[in-house]
């Protein structure tokens, strides 16, 4: 079965305090991997799509990296404008279908 | 360019009464989904539309119907609302299904059954 596992489920950072969040999939065959930036009260905002094993993409203090099972957001010197939950989600081969995680609620304390 | 829409924000119904959720997006998007997020659920699939005039059902389709009314707009009915139904919706939209793209997710709409 499908699945997506994000760890940890809650995260407390200082300000600059540089971290990491876990996304661990299984899926019967990556056709991409998301990963999406939640406000409270909002939407979902996308960040980044992975597509294959080693591929990295960046956007300001965010790193998105991709292996065959896991995918790491890396969060670096942290602000407290980058508290969110941070959501994960793949797509299967095959299928319009995509599969969350229930995502790290992260708090950046100045 | 607005993006996905939704409405309404907030709803409240008493159990057994009806409604529809409306969504539209203006990015020329094929696909388009319904979601429900619930905490510690994580954001669950009700029904997607891969593309005009076709919709599937996804994770949790029981007690919702949608209609694909054309490109823009997708519409999610309550017919007769139960308290577990209780939850936040959410609308996204994607560029055609047979490729990779992300979604764009709307605001969503806060609904409580009593």
């Amino acid at each position: 079965e499908d699945q997506v596992t994000q760890s940890p489920e809650a995260l407390r950072l200082q300000e600059g305090e540089s971290s990491s969040l876990n996304c661990s999939y299984t899926v019967s065959g990556l056709r991409g991997l998301f990963w999406y930036r939640q406000d409270p009260g909002k939407g979902p905002e996308f960040l980044f799509t992975l597509y294959s094993a080693g591929e990295e993409k960046e956007k300001e203090r965010l790193k998105a990296t991709l292996t065959k099972k896991e995918s790491f957001l890396h969060i670096t010197a942290p602000k407290p404008e980058d508290s969110a939950t941070y959501l994960c989600a793949v797509q299967a081969e095959g299928t319009y279908k995509y599969i969350f995680g229930t995502g790290t609620r992260l708090k950046v304390l100045a | 360019n607005a993006g996905v829409t939704q409405t309404p924000k907030f709803q409240v119904l008493k159990t057994g009464q009806s409604m529809t959720l409306q969504c539209a997006q203006d990015m020329n998007h094929n696909s388009m989904y319904w979601y429900r997020q619930d905490p510690g659920m994580g954001l669950r699939l009700i029904y997607y539309s891969a593309s005009e005039g076709t919709t599937d059902k996804g994770e949790v389709p029981n007690g919702y119907n949608v209609s694909r009314l054309n490109k823009r707009e997708f519409s999610l009915r309550l017919e007769s609302a139960a308290p577990s139904q209780t939850s936040v919706y959410f609308c996204a939209s994607s560029k055609p299904g047979t490729s990779v793209y992300e979604q764009y997710f709307g605001p969503g709409t806060r609904l409580t059954v009593t």
